[in-house]
């Protein structure tokens, strides 16, 4: 059983939709990541969020908008995608602070989006 | 830069034979290195870490060994079961700017298929 929750699962969606992806995780971690991966292609950073904190966004296109509203959950709002966009997004987590280079992230299942 | 560099798939092999699935590295400074499994239509679970140089990581059966002096990190197995037939990535992880969260750094992924 994974340790890092994600729902829905499966998410379809038209190009005019707006919708939103949760994330959560209760093993403490202060460091909470987004991915996004394609098929049969290791995972893409997209944010970072350190103690609740938007730290890095790797250029994401503004149609993504994440969220930390506490430092159990992480969100991300979706709002006019692209066809191209359809992908498994997956959130991580990870203890933060000075050990946070040695330490492993935790992955949840993935939301499987399509956009029509 | 940092980097990873892991052997392509697929990987086709019979039960019980032995794996090897190479990956090497570059980095700056004292990255951890880890292995990661993606089972289809799920996240990635952590399979083992080290974090300095000569530590064997071990779990479930599979072995890996961070040597430094060649830069690399090769998962080992000594007998394959039919349930290990996953999608499998190596990982590199390094601080991010600040300190307080990390990146992972991934390989391509190699699918391993093992046939009874």
């Amino acid at each position: 059983d994974t340790e890092v929750t994600q729902t829905p699962k499966h998410l379809v969606m038209g190009m005019t939709n707006k919708k939103s992806l949760k994330c959560e995780q209760h093993m403490g971690h202060r460091a909470m990541y987004w991915y996004k991966q394609k098929a049969k292609k290791p995972p893409e950073l997209m944010f970072v969020y350190s103690y609740e904190k938007l730290s890095i966004n790797e250029s994401v296109p503004s149609r993504f908008s994440p969220e930390c509203p506490n430092s159990s959950l992480l969100n991300l709002h979706l709002h006019a995608l692209q066809p191209e966009d359809s992908a498994l997004y997956l959130c991580a987590s990870s203890p933060a602070g000075v050990t946070a280079g040695n330490q492993p992230q935790h992955f949840g299942d993935g939301t499987r989006l399509s956009i029509l | 830069g940092n980097s990873v560099t892991q052997m392509e798939g697929p990987v086709t092999l019979s039960e019980e034979a032995f794996l090897t699935i190479n990956c090497t590295y570059t980095a700056t400074g004292y990255p951890s290195l880890f292995w990661y499994v993606q089972y289809p239509g799920e996240g990635l679970q952590l399979l083992l870490k080290a974090t300095k140089a000569d530590d064997k990581g071990s779990n479930k059966g599979f072995e890996a060994t961070y040597r430094k002096e060649t830069t690399s990190f090769h998962l080992e197995k000594g007998s394959v079961q039919v349930s290990d037939s996953a999608v499998y990535f190596c990982a590199l992880g390094v601080k991010n700017y600040g300190g307080a969260t990390n990146k992972l750094i991934f390989g391509t992924g190699t699918l391993l298929a093992v046939q009874p």
